[in-house]
């Protein structure tokens, strides 16, 4: 089985400064993927970064990167120079990658809420 | 091109009824997940169908219920309607549900059991 887990309810940062939300996962399967996902106010949860586990290098997107240990099954959000929008709940989340039984599903944390203060 | 729409976005009912949700994905999209989010539980896998077959299912019980059509539009049904159903209804889509894709979610629907 799938497990996810985000220690960190709630955060708050400095806007313009680094945040790093944390995410460490438990499965026992050798090819995965892990995603992050924003959810503001409204409601929609918003894809941000995708990181295989079998990627070398880290992901990176915009002002996204992952920082992906995979020895210490951790996978951490970093948002660079954070802005007021970025105040929301971040979710990690991962899936089996490859043709397999638990095909459509994915396993999310409990989330993060994150507040940018001006 | 047209998001996940989900309807309707807010729903209030009685406990004993019955409910249906409904989501239409992106086009081209055939397959659909839904999820449960509670402030308790956080986001729960409901289940996931591809070209209009269950593929997966998660630990609710039997009045949870889901069907997809030729279009892959997707309905959601729950029975018999319990207080702790109160949730926000998530919808996803993606191309064949698979690998790295990611999701595409709806803005959901906020239903609430009195």
């Amino acid at each position: 089985a799938q497990k996810i887990t985000q220690t960190q309810p709630g955060m708050f940062v400095q806007e313009k400064e680094a945040v790093t939300l944390d995410c460490t996962y438990d499965t026992s399967d050798q090819s995965y993927g892990l995603f992050w996902y924003k959810q503001p106010s409204s409601g929609e949860m918003i894809f941000l970064i995708y990181q295989g586990s079998y990627d070398e290098q880290n992901a990176t997107e915009g002002r996204y990167s992952l920082n992906f240990q995979k020895a210490r099954k951790s996978a951490n959000l970093v948002i660079s120079a954070s802005q007021l929008g970025d105040s929301a709940m971040y979710f990690c989340a991962m899936r089996e990658v490859g043709l397999n039984t638990n095909a459509g599903k994915s396993t999310f944390g409990d989330g993060t809420t994150l507040t940018v203060k001006p | 091109k047209a998001g996940v729409t989900q309807t309707p976005r807010y729903l209030i009912k009685t406990r004993g009824q019955q409910v249906t949700l409904s989501c239409s994905p992106i086009s081209g999209h055939r397959s659909v997940s839904w999820y449960q989010q509670t402030p308790g539980q956080g986001l729960q896998f409901l289940f996931e169908y591809f070209s209009e077959t269950q593929r997966n299912k998660g630990n609710f019980p039997g009045r949870f219920s889901g069907r997809q059509f030729s279009n892959s539009r997707s309905e959601m049904n729950v029975s018999t309607l319990e207080l702790g159903d109160s949730a926000l209804y998530l919808c996803a889509s993606s191309l064949v549900g698979q690998g790295a894709e990611k999701l595409f979610f709806g803005s959901g629907t906020q239903l609430s059991v009195l």
